[in-house]
């Protein structure tokens, strides 16, 4: 099946420092992916639709000078906490659909982030 | 808009009990369901879907699904239960509106 992977893993930063995040479709071309944050011991919370050559489409309330998502290629989307505080500490998992299964996603592993 | 709701955000059964766990939607149409399960500290794991094909969906693990569009439900069961179905559980709904964005429910977290 379609792979989707996540870089870093896990990631510690200190408080008013940026870190970024990269989803990678290994297999298949995603020119959409989606971007989710869980809290923890709770659901998934959609933050965004990332576009690949065009600008992403935020869900209300997420704010975007603050999640900045950048979809440089068919392959690849980022996410960059700007300015992280501890309040953005959450795990966040991307997901890209399959080009052919309408309607189904591709989850990738999750990124830990903790922000000290 | 559409949303989907699982009842009981815990759920405690024996090992080889029965495994129930609940899903229902809300849509002006039948929409694409999924069940997900998650481990700690991982990512989701598809364990089945409904496409609008087999009403009675078969998916890994042994686990299985029922959509039943009179009573807007997709629940999740087993026949029984094994120590490693311990995780938390995931019901979503795909938005067919083109987005293909899913919804997830609350999840359920279960307990063997």
């Amino acid at each position: 099946g379609a792979v989707v992977s996540q870089h870093p893993s896990w990631v510690i930063c200190k408080s008013g420092t940026s870190v970024k995040i990269e989803c990678r479709s290994l297999d298949f071309q995603a020119t959409t992916m989606f971007w989710y944050r869980q809290f923890p011991k709770q659901s998934l919370m959609l933050m965004a639709t990332s576009n690949e050559g065009s600008k992403a489409t935020y869900e209300q309330g997420v704010e975007k000078d603050k999640f900045l998502i950048n979809h440089a290629s068919l392959t690849l989307s980022t996410l960059t906490v700007t300015s992280a505080h501890p309040e953005d500490s959450s795990f966040y998992i991307c997901s890209a659909p399959d080009s052919v299964l309408v309607g189904e996603q591709y989850f990738g592993p999750g990124t830990r982030l903790t922000v000290t | 808009a559409q949303s989907v709701t699982q009842l009981g955000s815990h759920v405690s059964v024996s090992e080889g009990a029965l495994v129930l766990l609940r899903c229902n939607y809300s849509s002006s149409v039948p929409p694409y369901l999924f069940w997900y399960v998650q481990y700690p500290n991982q990512g989701l794991q598809l364990l089945l879907k409904y496409t609008s094909a087999a009403t009675l969906v078969k998916g890994i693990n042994g686990f299985e699904a029922e959509f039943k569009k009179s009573e807007t439900s997709f629940h999740l069961t087993k026949p029984s239960a094994h120590m490693s179905d311990a995780a938390e559980y995931f019901c979503a709904v795909s938005d067919l509106s083109g987005t293909y964005k899913y919804i997830f429910g609350t999840g359920t977290r279960l307990k063997v």
